[in-house]
Order: structure tokens, then sequence, then C-alpha cells
């Protein structure tokens, strides 16, 4: 089956740092690998995808990494505002079935 | 477009009562998405449709719960008869055919008592 984790459940980041945020998966069959962002009562909404046969796309303040070697993706944020304060889940497609991983909840301080 | 639309959100019940959530998702859409939200076990992923067709159905508990979308334009997710270990927040979400973007509805909040 289907394993979407991340390495870890809390991120206290200062505001203007830069936040890396980390996840690991298990199927290598995966079509996208996919952030989202969830903020306090209300649903996830998308950030930033990576098709499986890259390992790098950019977008607005955020860089998604993919490691396939070793079934590890990235998120970095740059310039962490207080907006950014939220759970971050990975999530993986396989024929159009969208899986979320555990999420990690970012924190950032004033 | 008014997103995705959930309701109710909250609802309240007794154990043993049936609960139907329902959704409506975004025009256009073919992917359909019901997940269930908990501290313990995350966003799980109980049911999926493509084009009103239930796909994988492998994420949704035990028999006591259901998903029908009769049209493209309406599901609903039922628990019958509902358990106070079904106390959640459900999700619906809805996507384009093969799309990794998918919209959330603003969830229902589940309590069984």
């Amino acid at each position: 089956g289907e394993s979407v984790g991340l390495h870890l459940p809390t991120l206290s980041v200062q505001e203007g740092d830069n936040s890396i945020i980390n996840c690991a998966y298990s199927n290598s069959a995966s079509d996208y690998f996919i952030w989202y962002k969830q903020e306090s009562g209300k649903g996830p909404q998308f950030i930033i995808d990576i098709r499986s046969n890259m390992d790098k796309r950019q977008g607005q303040r955020v860089t998604v990494l993919l490691n396939k070697t070793v079934k590890h993706l990235s998120l970095q944020i740059a310039a962490t505002q207080p907006g950014d304060s939220a759970v971050y889940f990975c999530a993986t497609t396989n024929d159009y079935k969208l899986s979320f991983g555990a999420g990690t909840t970012v924190t950032v301080r004033a | 477009d008014a997103g995705v639309i959930q309701s109710p959100r909250h609802e309240v019940t007794e154990m043993g009562q049936e609960v139907t959530l329902r959704c409506k998702p975004i025009s256009g859409h073919n992917s359909l998405f019901w997940y269930r939200q908990t501290m313990m076990r995350g966003l799980e992923l109980l049911i999926y449709f493509n084009n009103n067709v239930p796909i994988d159905d492998s994420g949704m508990p035990e028999d006591r719960f259901s998903a029908k979308m009769p049209n493209a334009s309406f599901s609903t997710l039922k628990i019958q008869p509902s358990e106070p270990r079904d106390s959640a927040v459900y999700f619906c979400a809805s996507s384009k055919q093969g799309g990794t973007e998918a919209f959330f509805g603003q969830g229902t909040r589940l309590t069984v008592v």
C-alpha cells in the first residue's frame, strides 16, 4: 500500500527565515508529488506540485525538491511570513487517487 | 464559482442515528473525493469518484459507511448507524480529471455522542 509520511510534526520558524518541510514516501509509482497547506478551520489548499520525472520546481516563494533515489520530498518557503503558519501536508497521486501524509505544523515567530 | 460546498458545517448526533453529509463539487470537475480528518489518523481518503463512478472505496472504514454520486453536481456520504468513533471532520474535494489540484470544501465537523 501507499505510505506518505513527514519527518517532523512541528516546526517553529522565525519570521523572515527560510522554512524547510520534509516528507518521505514509499510508493515509487506515484505520478505527482504535491504540497498542501491547511489553515485552522479550513480545508487543505494546493500550494505546488512536481511531476515524478522532475527534481525541482519553483513557485512564488516556494520550491519543491524531489529526490527519488531516497524517496524524499521537501518544501522550502523563502522569507517565512506570519500567514505561512499552518499545517503542511505532502501528498501523492496514483491513478487519480490523492493520498496525504501526516502533516507538519509550522509556527512562525514574530 | 463558489467552490466546493459541503453541508452541514456542523452535525451533532446521538450514537445509532443515521448521518448524511452532502457535497456539491465545482462545476466541470470530474473527480470527487471524501476524506476524514482526525488528530490521530490525519487525512484519510475514504472514497473517490471519477465521472460519478466510485473508483476506490478501500478507505471506507466498514459497512456502516456508504457514498453515492447520483450526478456530477452532488454526492453524499452516509453513516448508518453512527458511533462515537466516527466523530471527525469530513472533507469533500473535487478536481479536474487527473489533476493534482484538489479543491476542498470547508468540511463537516461531526460529533457523535
